[in-house]
């Protein structure tokens, strides 16, 4: 079965600065989701990946999934307390109604 | 408009009880699932519909049963609830392509 690791488990980030997030799977990604959750609400969605080396940018997160599609990275610009919750990576098949395996989960906070 | 919405949100019930929790999508798709989140925060896949069909079922005890009344609604019904069974749980739904809807959750707490 497929699992998913994300990195780091939490992340703890001054208001304005950039960070990273890592998602790495232990087989090949054919569909790769990210999603944000706040506390106490639902999954949004945030971006879907699935060509080697595909890149996709909305507002100031960018997702990158690698050439070899096993890693995947989101990104996050002058970070803003808006942008705190949990960020979780899914991977799928390559249609959408298959089961979507999630990450560990990286808990973002942002301080003023 | 709420594309998809679970009742209850919050339901706290003793060992033992059977419970429902009801899930709904007016956003046309044919795909519905079910997923359980537990205290760590680890999301996992319970169920999946497509047109009213059970497509995955992982494993998940016969004390959960899914059922789907049509595409639009897929209800989970719990039986002999045990302590374990608390979390959240999410509805989501898709079309054949194309990411999944969540629904708010429902946490469930088994005292």
């Amino acid at each position: 079965s497929q699992e998913l690791e994300q990195s780091p488990q939490s992340l703890i980030v001054q208001e304005g600065k950039n960070l990273t997030i890592n998602c790495t799977s232990s087989k090949t990604l054919y569909g790769l989701y990210w999603y944000k959750q706040k506390y106490g609400e639902g999954l949004i969605f945030l971006m879907m990946l699935q060509k080697g080396g595909e890149e996709k940018s909305h507002e100031k997160i960018t997702a990158k999934l690698d050439e070899k599609k096993q890693q995947s990275s989101l990104h996050i610009t002058a970070s803003q307390p808006s942008h705190a919750g949990i960020y979780l990576c899914g991977a799928g098949g390559n249609f959408g109604n298959e089961k979507l395996t999630f990450g560990t989960g990286t808990r973002l906070t942002i301080i003023p | 408009d709420t594309a998809v919405s679970q009742t209850p949100k919050y339901l706290v019930t003793q060992m033992g009880n059977d419970k429902s929790i009801k899930c709904e999508q007016n956003l046309g798709h044919d795909t519905m699932y079910w997923y359980k989140q537990d205290s760590k925060k680890f999301l996992k896949i319970m169920f999946s519909y497509n047109n009213k069909e059970l497509i995955i079922n992982e494993t998940v005890p016969n004390r959960f049963s899914p059922k789907s009344p049509d595409k639009a609604h897929l209800n989970l019904h719990i039986n002999s609830l045990e302590l374990g069974d608390s979390a959240v749980y999410f509805c989501a739904s898709s079309q054949t392509s194309g990411e999944q809807f969540f629904g708010p959750g429902t946490r469930l707490t088994v005292l």
